[in-house]
């Protein structure tokens, strides 16, 4: 596998349910971001980590909680999601925090809650 | 903070014609101005970007035009083809720790 990988690419739940998202670069970056694409909506950066640490968390509700366990492993899990969160949420890397450098994605994982 | 808008939201051409795409930032501060293209089902992916010191820049048959003065930023591509169909985001930065604030997104569509 080379890139940004993400499973799984389409997830279906309940308000109720706890699922989780997972990404998995192989590029050998330092940062990693999630990003939630809605339609016509901008790309909207929900959280950053650099070397593992959380830098950056975009005021998004707490049912949304991500985790950073290494430098290639980046996770989001869900719990008790509106049907509003339905959307698109892409992951991404970069080699080093900072945004003037090319952002490369994975192809997202469609989250659909009933 | 950085709002950027982009026209249009739709945008059909005949195969070998060319595309504009516009963007407005509201961020003098902002120096860093990727584009983005987006296909049917898949990543996003950088396809060309510019930095404030300079005013143009082409890679083959895309160019990206800034405008610091004026606030805006234009993607260009020329005798499009049927595989340019996808949807473009652009997107604007101050760097260092500022994030990148992306666009709505135009959809473009390339007949043949």
């Amino acid at each position: 596998e080379t890139g940004v990988t993400q499973t799984p690419r389409h997830l279906v739940m309940g308000m109720t349910n706890k699922k989780s998202l997972k990404c998995e670069q192989h590029l050998g970056h330092n940062a990693m971001y999630w990003y939630k694409q809605s339609a016509k909506k901008p790309l909207e950066l929900m959280f950053v980590y650099s070397l593992e640490e959380r830098v950056e968390n975009n005021s998004v509700p707490s049912r949304f909680s991500p985790e950073c366990p290494n430098s290639s492993h980046l996770f989001l899990h869900l719990h008790t999601l509106q049907p509003e969160d339905s959307a698109l949420y892409l992951c991404a890397s970069s080699q080093v925090r900072g945004y003037t450098g090319e952002l490369f994605f994975g192809e997202g994982s469609r989250l659909t809650v009933l | 903070g950085e709002n950027v808008e982009q026209h249009p939201s739709t945008l059909s051409v005949q195969e070998g014609d060319s595309a504009v795409i516009k963007c407005t930032y509201s961020d003098s501060a902002s120096n860093y101005f990727p584009w983005y293209k987006q296909e049917l089902g898949k990543r996003p992916q950088l396809i060309i970007d510019i930095r404030s010191n300079v005013g143009e820049k082409k890679d083959q048959r895309i160019a990206v035009t800034l405008n610091k003065t004026a606030k805006h930023f234009s993607l260009h591509i020329t005798e499009t083809q049927p595989e340019d169909s996808a949807v473009y985001f652009c997107a604007a930065s101050k760097g260092g720790n500022t994030p990148l604030v992306f666009g709505k997104g135009t959809r473009l569509s390339v007949i043949a």
